[in-house]
């Protein structure tokens, strides 16, 4: 089936650190894969996403490059800020069926002055 | 543009008593619907979705029905709460059913069954 990976948090970083958070899928076809974000008690909001295999996504200094050969799309930043404190989702979605969003569990990213 | 709204944004009930949780979109026409759930700690489930006025699909059986009375408008309901129902439900919608739509999500409400 169709599935998300994504490594378990929380991530603690220092201010202007590098930032990786891995995540990988298992998918049939050609999926669309995103990234989400969620800011304390509030709802998710898209970060980025690519739609084909080598596309590259980038938002806010946020980067993350659709690689089909292993199945992943990690999330990467040069330079974390104490307000990217917060929860990604690494997301799938593929047509046909119930067209629906698949998650994987989220990582809790802290970033520390 | 688009926008999507859902509410309460909190609320606090009593085991068994009924639940309503309403979200609309705005500025766009016969989108798909969704509601999610994320449970404390855990990540996020589809409940429901629905691709037309009228036209809903279950995810998961449980406790919670939807409703689309109105092309822009889900609704979120159960008839007698349980504790196991408490958590974050999210309503969200997208303009396609293909893979390259962004699926767009609402502010959330906060449910907690006491």
């Amino acid at each position: 089936g169709n599935s998300v990976t994504q490594m378990e948090g929380p991530v603690t970083l220092s201010e202007e650190a590098f930032l990786t958070i891995n995540c990988t899928y298992t998918a049939t076809g050609y999926p669309s894969l995103f990234w989400y974000v969620q800011y304390p008690g509030e709802g998710l909001q898209l970060l980025l996403k690519a739609t084909k295999a080598d596309d590259k996504g980038s938002n806010k200094g946020f980067e993350a490059t659709y690689r089909k050969e292993t199945t992943s799309f990690h999330l990467e930043k040069g330079s974390v800020q104490v307000s990217d404190s917060a929860v990604y989702f690494c997301a799938l979605r593929r047509i046909g069926g119930t067209d629906k969003l698949i998650f994987g569990t989220g990582t809790r990213l802290q970033v520390f002055p | 543009s688009q926008t999507i709204h859902q509410w309460p944004a909190t609320l606090v009930q009593p085991v068994g008593s009924p639940l309503s949780l309403e979200c609309t979109v705005e500025g766009t026409s016969n989108p798909n619907l969704y509601w999610y759930r994320q449970a404390a700690g855990r990540g996020l489930q589809l409940l429901f979705y629905s691709v037309g006025i009228g036209q809903i699909s279950s995810e998961v059986p449980q406790n919670l029905s939807a409703s689309r009375p109105q092309d822009r408008q889900f609704i979120l309901s159960s008839k007698k709460l349980l504790l196991s129902d408490s958590g974050f439900y999210l309503c969200a919608w997208s303009a396609g059913r293909f893979s390259v739509d962004t699926i767009y999500f609402g502010e959330g409400s906060w449910l907690t069954v006491v």
